[in-house]
This record gives structure tokens, C-alpha cells and sequence, in this order.
């Protein structure tokens, strides 16, 4: 059985660009939430996606924005990049209700 | 708004010690309260859930408790081992579903 799995593992950008992440859940979970992680930090909630809708959001701005597929895998977008973007994407999911959460390897993103 | 915090935020112990992680959170109203594990540009293994009705949840050599109208959490690591060495977040789930991380405490056990 495969946990979460995320791609790209690494990938550079240079600011003002745009950058689309990826995310398998785990078998049987339907809901994905994702986190970024600055270097040092513990990870933010950007927010979590339930059945192809936003369910929660954290305290980030439109520039990010998701999408859920109705086979539950999950996308992170992050336009108009910043240098301060640069950090690790992690994405977890959960079988809806427990909140218990499985994690990924993550997606560490530089912004050049 | 949930505040996580946990203390300390480095240590370092020889091998074979006992030690105790500590977490704090500023909104008692939670679900439950999880805890991880995160080497180095790794992602998080999770460790131990401990739901609101419960106290305590142990696994091997690790026991976390949880006490929810003090705010607190605990995660006792028996026996370290140089393989314990890792940054340990905590992250309880407030009423609003919302889960939310502590900086964590980055654990060094010496050989």
C-alpha cells in the first residue's frame, strides 16, 4: 500500500513565475491538506481539501490556490512566486473525521 | 487562534537517557493532539494520536499524555537511542478542524 506520494521532489524558480506541486494520497483517504515549511519553522496550514472543495484555509494569500480530483489526488499552485516562497510543501491526507495525518517526503521549492 | 508551543527547543543527551518533550497549546477545545517525527529535509512520521477522552497513548519506548484543561501534552522517550535523533513536532486538532504545528524540539542524542 503507497503512502502519500509527491511530485517533484526538488525544482528552481525564479520569482514572478508560477509553479504547480502534486499529491497522491494514501489508499483510502479522501481528504488532503497541505503545509509549507520554512527552514527552522514547524509546517503552516495553507489548507485542506475535502471531497473537490476548499474546506479550510490558513492564513495565506489567493496567490495560492489548489484543486482536488475526484480520485482525491490533490495540486498546489503558487502564482506570481516570491523569494520567500522558497520552503518545503508538504501535503498530508487523512480518512475524513479521524484527523490523523499521513505525510509526504514533500516538495522543497527554491525561488531564485 | 491555536498557539503551539514546545519546549525545549534543542536538547542534547547521551544515549540510554530518559527525557520528556513538552508542547503547549493556548486552545484547550481540541479533538485530539498528534505527534511526529521529522529528520532532517524529511517528511513527518506520525508517532502517536492521542484523542480528547484519552490521557495517555504509549508505543515501544514512547508515551505521550495529554492533558487537555491544562493545555499541555507530553512525549516521554525511554532508553534514547542515537536513532531517536530527529526534530519532534506536536500538533493538536482545535474545533475548528484546523491542525496546527509547534516549531518542535530538535533532539540530539550522543553515541
Amino acid at each position: 500500500d503507497a503512502g502519500v506520494t509527491q511530485s517533484p521532489t526538488h525544482l528552481i524558480k525564479t520569482r514572478g513565475q508560477q509553479v504547480t506541486l502534486r499529491c497522491s494520497p494514501k489508499s483510502g483517504h479522501d481528504t488532503v491538506s497541505w503545509y509549507q515549511q520554512a527552514l527552522g519553522q514547524g509546517p503552516q496550514f495553507i489548507f485542506q481539501y475535502y471531497e473537490e472543495e476548499e474546506r479550510q484555509r490558513g492564513n495565506f494569500p489567493d496567490r495560492f490556490s489548489g484543486h482536488q480530483f475526484p480520485n482525491y489526488s490533490s495540486e498546489l499552485n503558487v502564482n506570481a512566486l516570491l523569494l520567500g516562497d522558497s520552503a518545503l510543501y508538504l501535503c498530508a491526507s487523512s480518512p475524513d473525521g479521524t484527523g490523523e495525518l499521513f505525510f509526504g517526503e514533500g516538495s522543497r521549492l527554491t525561488v531564485l | 487562534k491555536q498557539e503551539v508551543t514546545q519546549i525545549p527547543a534543542a536538547l542534547s543527551v547521551p544515549e540510554g537517557e530518559n527525557l520528556v518533550l513538552n508542547c503547549s497549546f493556548t486552545d484547550s477545545a481540541i479533538y485530539n493532539l498528534q505527534w511526529f517525527r521529522q529528520d532532517p529535509g524529511k517528511g513527518l512520521t506520525s508517532l502517536l494520536l492521542i484523542q480528547s477522552s484519552q490521557r495517555e497513548q504509549t508505543s515501544g519506548r514512547l508515551n505521550a499524555s495529554l492533558d487537555k484543561s491544562s493545555g499541555r501534552s507530553t512525549l516521554y522517550i525511554a532508553a534514547s537511542q542515537p536513532g531517536d535523533s530527529a526534530t519532534y513536532l506536536c500538533a493538536p486538532e482545535g474545533g475548528d478542524d484546523k491542525i496546527i504545528f509547534g516549531k518542535g524540539t530538535r533532539l540530539h542524542i550522543l553515541p
